[in-house]
């Protein structure tokens, strides 16, 4: 089992450019969850996805982020445009959702800096 | 707001040490989750105890959950450097989604 799988896993990028994140889900999970790492905030939940369709987006910090989850095996996170207080560590994890307790696999995380 | 927080923020001990680790939270929960973070990657899950459950062991974690104070421990017990991380305790209220404390960074001394 390859775990989830994130690209890229460094971003630079300069203030007002467009990043998009890319993030492959463990096969056979149906439950897909956007997380941002900061220092200051820790780690906050954005968004998540249930059997493709997006739950609870109240995470997202503005307009300027958006995800989508076109199929079971492939997610993106875009920021338009970005700015550098969007610096951080953005994981991406996946679980089965069948009724009962759950545990969330994380894949290793994109670190974008934003100049 | 985050719901669960760990105490103490820092931890340093002498490997072959035990470290305990403690987390509180303000909901019900329907089960609560530890997870250990090595610098630089993602997370990864260590136990999961249900809100029934009082104590429950994996190898050398031992983790309790006290509803009535909304409160977890999580105990490393021997303590190896390579248990050098950062744990953070993270509550499920049934909605599916998980809320995670600020952390507890470990570091053990050889």
């Amino acid at each position: 089992d390859a775990g989830v799988i994130q690209s890229p896993r460094h971003e630079v990028t300069e203030m007002g450019q467009e990043v998009t994140l890319r993030c492959k889900p463990i096969s056979g999970h149906n439950s897909l969850f956007w997380y941002r790492q900061t220092m200051m905030r820790g780690l906050e939940l954005l968004i998540y996805f249930n059997n493709n369709v997006p739950i609870d987006d109240s995470g997202m910090p503005e307009d300027r982020f958006s995800a989508k989850m076109p199929n079971a095996s492939f997610s993106t996170l875009k920021i338009q445009p970005s700015e550098p207080r969007d610096s951080a560590v953005y994981f991406c994890a996946s679980s089965i959702q069948a009724g009962g307790p759950h545990e969330q696999y994380f894949g290793p995380g994109t670190r974008l800096t934003v100049t | 707001s985050q719901q669960g927080e760990e105490d103490p923020q820092a931890l340093s001990i002498q490997e072959g040490e035990n470290a305990t680790m403690n987390c509180s939270y303000k909901t019900s929960i329907n089960n609560l989750q530890w997870y250990r973070q090595n610098s630089g990657r993602g997370l990864v899950h260590l136990i999961l105890i249900r809100s029934n459950e009082r104590e429950k062991h994996s190898g050398r974690l031992r983790v309790t959950l006290d509803t009535s104070k909304k409160s977890s421990s999580l105990l490393i017990t021997a303590s190896r450097a390579a248990d050098t991380a950062s744990y953070f305790c993270a509550t499920d209220d049934a909605g599916n989604m998980l809320t995670f404390g600020g952390g507890t960074r470990l570091m053990v001394k050889p």
